[in-house]
């Protein structure tokens, strides 16, 4: 069973640029979330992909949007990059529909650090 | 008002000690409870999932849910050294959208 990868690993960009981030999700998953961890806090919400469509969505600017490919796979797209961006960007991917419903598998993450 | 809090720590305690984590949350619409460890730098790892109130155990980890009193707990039995790390909290009510506390740094001494 492949778990939950994430890349690149780490990122560095300049304001007011455009980034863009990719998960795989573990094996036989079918849901895909983003989540913003900044240092010293918990994960944020972003959003969820479910069956290529968007599923839920936390409070985040349009400028965060996402996109999932039909092997589950996912993007996760920043336009406009701000300072307050920097953080490590996590997927969590998890199946729903398949007994085990919402337990949420994380990847490693990406940090992204905006100059 | 935050919908979960989860006292930051840090948390230090001797190897073999019982340790209590814990989280309150303002929505009683929450139904799914997990548990994540997260070591530094790494993504959170999930230990323990619970729908609904009650009590869940896995090896020397137990998970309590009280859904009157809006409190989640994680016991950790005979911690190790290995347990040390930051501790997630995690809470859903409609098992997409989930909302996490800050998490609690554990430091077992050897």
């Amino acid at each position: 069973e492949t778990g939950v990868t994430q890349s690149p690993t780490h990122l560095i960009k300049t304001r007011g640029q455009q980034v863009t981030l990719r998960c795989s999700s573990q094996s036989g998953h079918n849901t895909v979330s983003w989540y913003q961890q900044a240092l010293g806090q918990g994960p944020q919400f972003i959003f969820q992909y479910y069956r290529e469509e968007e599923n839920g969505r936390g409070n985040f600017p349009p400028r965060f949007s996402g996109l999932q490919f039909p092997n589950y796979s996912s993007e996760l797209n920043v336009n406009a990059l701000e300072l307050d961006d920097s953080a490590l960007y996590l997927c969590a991917s998890s199946l729903v529909g398949g007994g085990w419903d919402n337990e949420q598998f994380f990847g490693p993450g990406t940090r992204l650090t905006v100059l | 008002q935050k919908e979960v809090e989860q006292d930051p720590g840090p948390l230090s305690v001797p190897e073999g000690a019982i340790v209590s984590l814990n989280c309150t949350y303002s929505n009683s619409a929450f139904q799914y409870f997990m548990w994540y460890r997260q070591y530094s730098r790494k993504g959170p790892e999930l230990l323990m999932y619970t729908y609904s109130s009650g009590n869940k155990e896995d090896g020397r980890f137990t998970a309590q849910v009280d859904k009157s009193s809006k409190y989640i707990s994680l016991f950790i039995r005979d911690s190790q050294p290995s347990d040390s790390a930051t501790y997630l909290c995690a809470m859903s009510a409609t098992g997409n959208q989930f909302y996490f506390g800050t998490g609690t740094s554990l430091t077992v001494i050897p």
